[in-house]
Order: C-alpha cells, then sequence, then structure tokens
C-alpha cells in the first residue's frame, strides 16, 4: 500500500523561484527519503531524514519532518528548468527493514 | 562502471505469454527490489529480496514471480497470471544497513 501522499499533485513555477512540496504519512516511521524521476527514467536519491530529526540541508533543498503532525516538506530553493521532474517521497519502517513506501509524487514544471 | 542494468528498455509481448525482465547489478548490494509504476502513480513493491536465495512478497506479487540465485541479478517473470501487465518496471538496490536505494533505469512492458 502506498504510504505517503504528496500535495500538490502538480505544480508550476518561473526559474528562480522556490519550490516547496508536502509529504503526508500515515504510520509510524523511521526514516522518509525524497527522490526525482525525470520522465522515462529511473528514481535518484535526493535526501533522507530520520525520524530524530526535524530539518536537513543538501545544496539547494531543504526537508523538514514534523512527526507529531506525520508530514514533511521539500523545499527546493531558486528552481531552475533542470529541476522539472516528478517528486516522490518515500518511508521506512523499523518494522521492515528496507522497504520504502512511496506516494505518488508532485510534478514539478520550471519554466524558463 | 557501477551501476545497475536493466534489460531491455521497452519490451511487446502479446497476451498470455509469460516475459522475463533482467535486473543486473555490480555495486555489491544485499538488498534488491521490484517496483511497479503505472501512469501519474508512484511505486509499488512486488517483491523484494535481502539476500541469495530468498525473497519476500510486497505489496502486489500476484501474477510475478523472481528468482536470486546470484547476488548480482534479481529476474522478473510477468505470468499470463497478471492481469494488466502493462507498466513500467523498476528495479532497486541498497546496501547493508543503508536506507537509501539506488535505482535502474526501467524497463517498459507493454502487452497487447
Amino acid at each position: 500500500s502506498q504510504q505517503g501522499e504528496e500535495d500538490p499533485q502538480a505544480l508550476s513555477i518561473q526559474e528562480g523561484e522556490n519550490a516547496t512540496m508536502n509529504c503526508s504519512y500515515k504510520t509510524s516511521i523511521n526514516n522518509l527519503q525524497w527522490y526525482r524521476q525525470n520522465s522515462g527514467r529511473g528514481l535518484v536519491h535526493l535526501i533522507l531524514i530520520r525520524s530524530n530529526e526535524r530539518e536537513k540541508h543538501s545544496g539547494r533543498l531543504r526537508v523538514t519532518l514534523d512527526t507529531s503532525k506525520k508530514s514533511s516538506s521539500l523545499l527546493i530553493t531558486a528552481s531552475r528548468a533542470a529541476d522539472t521532474a516528478s517528486y516522490f517521497c518515500a518511508t521506512g519502517r523499523g518494522s521492515t527493514l528496507g522497504r520504502l513506501y512511496f506516494g505518488r509524487g508532485t510534478q514539478l514544471t520550471v519554466w524558463p | 562502471d557501477g551501476g545497475i542494468t536493466q534489460s531491455p528498455k521497452y519490451l511487446f509481448r502479446k497476451e498470455g505469454q509469460n516475459v522475463t525482465l533482467s535486473c543486473e547489478q555490480n555495486l555489491n548490494h544485499d538488498a534488491m527490489y521490484w517496483y511497479r509504476q503505472d501512469p501519474g502513480q508512484g511505486l509499488r513493491l512486488i517483491y523484494y529480496s535481502q539476500i541469495v536465495n530468498d525473497f519476500q512478497k510486497g505489496d502486489i506479487a500476484e501474477g510475478y514471480s523472481v528468482s536470486r540465485e546470484k547476488k548480482e541479478s534479481f529476474p522478473l517473470t510477468v505470468t499470463s497470471a497478471q492481469k494488466n501487465p502493462t507498466a513500467f518496471y523498476l528495479c532497486a538496490t541498497t546496501q547493508g544497513s543503508r536506507l537509501e536505494q539506488y535505482f535502474g533505469p526501467g524497463t517498459r512492458l507493454t502487452v497487447t
């Protein structure tokens, strides 16, 4: 079953603007990950945040996690046309080591 | 070059035929996963294997079979029992206790 639900389903912005995507989930997790997928390609891991962390940064990416609200957000700052892709959140649970539960994704389009 | 290979990129079959999708990795990763992705959907787990000669069903295993005779290889057979096999199939791996998954480029299967 799919665990995460991303919001919005689609996001369209201009280059230079920030893009924020949200992910909500239903059960307890031990980590949450964000992945990127270019059209027709495999997924690429972006960032992982553990359940005892609240915020992580990687380059232009900032991820937050609020376990009390069972939600996470991915912020991409100063977006570029090359950031156009689908972004998925995936949750991991301690009881099922290694398994990830993916959401349906947010389709981000960045216009030059 | 280290990586995950999925072949072929596109595969066409007639209804009623079994078809085997290849996934090979030279990353020396322990765990391997098969996912199915339908248009506008997230990834759904079909089967996964954490060690050689052992594998577990995921959420949508019906109509699929796998084997893990070698660490490097995790082929997926789509049988005629799978009601709606047309989809994009993705193979992924993880190493040891690490949580992030590495994905292959995918195989797009079309059954008519």
